[in-house]
C-alpha cells in the first residue's frame, strides 16, 4: 500500500523559517513532489526530488533521504502570502499517477 | 492564456442529474488526470489517461466516467449526481517522466466546485 503523512497544521512568524516534514511508505519511488494550494485554488508545482539531497529554489528548499522515506520542505523568510497549503506527493514507480499527502495548512503571523 | 482550463469553474446540480466537467490543455502533455478534493481528505485520484486509447480507473472511481476525446481534452461526467459527490475537482496534465529532462510534473487547471443538492 500507499502511505503518505505530514502534519495537518503549523503556524509561525514571519520573517521567520518553518520547516514542513513528509513521510512516505511506498512500494517503490520514482520522485517527491512538494505542491503549493492557497485556498480554493489550483495546487502549484514547486519542486522536485529524485536523489538523496537538498534542491534550493530561491526561499524554498526541499531534502530528500530515500532509505528514511523522509522528505521535507523548508522556508525562509517568511512571508504572509506564504499561508497556504503544502502538498507533499510521491510518483511510487514508472510514470504512475502522483499519490498525495493530506496537506499541511500553513498560517504565517506577524 | 492558462495551460490548463477547466469548464464550469462552479456547479451546482441536483442529485439523480448527468453533469459533465470539461478539460482543456495547451501544453502538448500526453497525460491527464482527474483528482477530486474533499476537507481533510486531500486530492484523490478518480481517473487517469496516458493517451487518446488509454484509460485507467483511480482510487474512487465509481460513479464517475470519463472520454478522451483527444489528446488535449478529456471529460468527467457524474451519470447520476449524489450528494457525497459535492467537491472541488481537479485536471492535471503532465509529460512522460521517461522523456529526456521530463520530471513528469503534474499541472492542475484552475478547478471546478461541484454542489449537488
Amino acid at each position: 500500500g500507499q502511505n503518505i503523512d505530514q502534519p495537518t497544521e503549523m503556524t509561525a512568524t514571519e520573517g521567520a523559517i518553518v520547516q514542513i516534514n513528509c513521510t512516505y511508505q511506498t512500494s517503490g519511488f520514482n520522485g517527491l513532489f512538494w505542491y503549493q494550494q492557497h485556498a480554493g485554488e489550483a495546487p502549484t508545482f514547486l519542486s522536485y526530488n529524485v536523489l538523496d539531497g537538498l534542491e534550493e529554489k530561491g526561499r524554498f528548499s526541499s531534502f530528500l533521504s530515500r532509505s528514511k522515506g523522509y522528505s521535507y520542505l523548508l522556508l525562509k523568510e517568511l512571508q504572509m502570502k506564504d499561508s497556504a497549503s503544502y502538498l507533499c506527493a510521491v510518483r511510487d514507480w514508472g510514470n504512475t499517477p502522483l499519490v498525495f499527502g493530506k496537506g499541511t495548512r500553513l498560517s504565517v503571523i506577524a | 492564456d492558462a495551460d490548463v482550463t477547466q469548464t464550469p469553474r462552479n456547479r451546482i446540480t441536483k442529485t439523480g442529474k448527468r453533469i459533465m466537467l470539461e478539460c482543456s490543455q495547451t501544453k502538448g502533455h500526453d497525460r491527464m488526470y482527474w483528482y477530486r478534493q474533499d476537507p481533510g481528505l486531500g486530492l484523490r485520484l478518480i481517473y487517469y489517461s496516458f493517451d487518446v486509447k488509454d484509460i485507467n480507473k483511480g482510487e474512487i472511481s465509481d460513479g464517475y466516467s470519463v472520454s478522451r476525446q483527444a489528446q488535449a481534452k478529456f471529460s468527467l461526467s457524474l451519470e447520476s449526481a449524489i450528494p457525497n459527490q459535492t467537491a472541488l475537482y481537479f485536471c492535471a496534465t503532465s509529460d512522460f517522466a521517461g522523456k529526456t529532462g521530463a520530471t513528469g510534473t503534474q499541472y492542475f487547471g484552475p478547478g471546478t466546485r461541484l454542489l449537488v443538492l
